[in-house]
């Protein structure tokens, strides 16, 4: 299995644009879960789905976030209208059961 | 609510020297703490958690409850293990419900 995969791996894009993020996880995998990394605020998970429903969204900022995952085999996060303070690496990581979380490669994000 | 803090934003030691990443949680229930680190250009991978009681390339982990604490040591660093470290915390069986992790620390080993 190649692990958890993400695109794209980089994004710059302007203001005002709407942003989709793309995560495909491990085969198998019951949980999967979005991340945002940023310097000021390290790792925060934004939500979580097992299998395939979102089980606590509460650390999505707002509703400018939206995270969809219409099957066992991908999810989207998506960001409409980005702003600069959506700046950041997103990263996406799926587990089985309470084991352990494996993590893509993440996405960064830039909006200027 | 749950929190998880990492004091030293950058830790530098000189090859052969002990380490100790330090962490320290807030959780009123019983927690299981992780362990993960980032290496230059991979990804963030786990490297212990406080229930394997593993030793995992020399570095080990002790949860004490009384302190709230679960810092992490290597008594004899090597130029290998410079790389982020994150300390996490799972309020329900191993990240069910999503890990809540610190800010992470950066340690450099120089040679």
């Amino acid at each position: 299995d190649a692990g958890v995969i993400q695109s794209p791996r980089h994004e710059v894009t302007e203001m005002g644009q709407e942003v989709t993020l793309r995560c495909k996880p491990i085969s198998g995998h019951d949980y999967l879960f979005w991340y945002r990394q940023t310097m000021m605020r390290g790792l925060e998970l934004l939500i979580y789905f097992n299998n395939n429903v979102p089980i606590d969204d509460s650390g999505m900022p707002e509703d400018r976030f939206s995270a969809k995952m219409p099957n066992a085999s991908f999810s989207t996060l998506k960001i409409q209208p980005s702003e600069p303070r959506d700046s950041a690496v997103y990263f996406c990581a799926s587990s089985f059961g309470t084991r352990e979380l494996f993590f893509g490669e993440g996405s960064r994000l830039t909006v200027l | 609510a749950q929190r998880v803090t990492q004091p030293e934003k950058l830790l530098s030691v000189f090859k052969g020297a002990p380490v100790e990443l330090k962490c320290n949680y807030s959780y009123s229930g019983s927690p299981e703490l992780f362990w993960y680190v980032q290496y230059s250009r991979q990804r963030l991978q786990l490297l212990l958690r406080h229930i394997s009681r593993e030793s995992i390339k020399g570095f080990t982990a002790d949860l004490n409850k009384g302190e709230t604490s679960f810092h992490l040591k290597k008594p004899f660093a090597q130029e290998e293990d410079s790389a982020m470290y994150y300390c996490a915390l799972s309020g329900r069986g191993g990240g069910a419900d999503g890990l809540t992790f610190g800010k992470g620390t950066h340690l450099i080993i120089q040679p």
